[in-house]
């Protein structure tokens, strides 16, 4: 049971180049999230669904695209990067309605010249 | 709308000292209360949380009391080690548009030396 994992660790990108980071949960979670994680700021929220095939906005979705197709996996796109992006990237996943707790990934670094 | 705010670190202690990291909310209806541990190079982990008013949590040695009339959640430890070295994050949760979202303070930095 490896919880939740993200693919890349560590990236570093061009300005105006694109990437996509996978987040998986082998927990069977409904709920899944997308955080940013910037000195100073605590985490903010980009985007996050409630189940497979929804998607919504969070605080700071602008600039960022995301898929759920499957359950088990939730996605986020950067289209043209830009180095306001630069930021630590965290995904989290939730059981269910009757559940508070989010259980985190390890994060994702992200370097955007 | 909802916030949280947390005291400024970085907090530096000595092995064995107490630790205080406060933690004040502001929230339309009850929301509950958790703190998260970011030890180095990884995520956050779930170190406690209260769902209502007069709640304790408690793990490993670490306590926070949800305090409606003073809209606080103090974490506290009576005797830390070097290895709660960590950043420590209050949040609340809130229930919008049908599902619960989730407000973080900034963060604490804790470094405990030895």
């Amino acid at each position: 049971n490896a919880g939740v994992t993200q693919t890349p660790k560590f990236r570093v990108l061009k300005t105006g180049q694109s990437m996509t980071l996978l987040c998986a949960q082998d927990m069977n979670h409904e709920y899944m999230y997308w955080y940013r994680q910037d000195p100073g700021m605590g985490l903010r929220l980009i985007h996050y669904s409630v189940g497979e095939g929804t998607t919504a906005k969070g605080e700071v979705p602008d600039g960022y695209n995301v898929s759920r197709l499957k359950k088990q996996n939730f996605l986020l796109g950067l289209e043209s990067a830009a180095p306001s992006q630069t930021s630590v990237y965290f995904c989290a996943s939730r059981q269910d309605r009757g559940v508070e707790t989010q259980y985190f990934g390890p994060g994702t670094r992200l370097l955007v010249l | 709308g909802n916030s949280v705010t947390q005291m400024e670190g970085p907090v530096t202690l000595s092995e064995e000292a107490f630790l205080t990291i406060n933690c004040t909310y502001t929230a339309t209806g009850y929301p509950s209360l958790f703190w998260y541990v970011q030890y180095p190079g990884e995520g956050l982990q779930l170190l406690l949380k209260a769902t209502k008013a007069d709640d304790k949590g408690s793990n490993k040695g670490f306590e926070a009391t949800y305090r409606k009339e003073t809209t606080s959640f103090h974490l506290e430890k009576g005797s830390v080690q070097v290895s709660d070295s960590a950043v420590y994050f209050c949040a609340l949760s809130e229930r919008a548009s049908g599902t619960y979202k989730y407000i973080f303070g900034t963060g604490t930095r804790l470094k405990v030396l030895a």
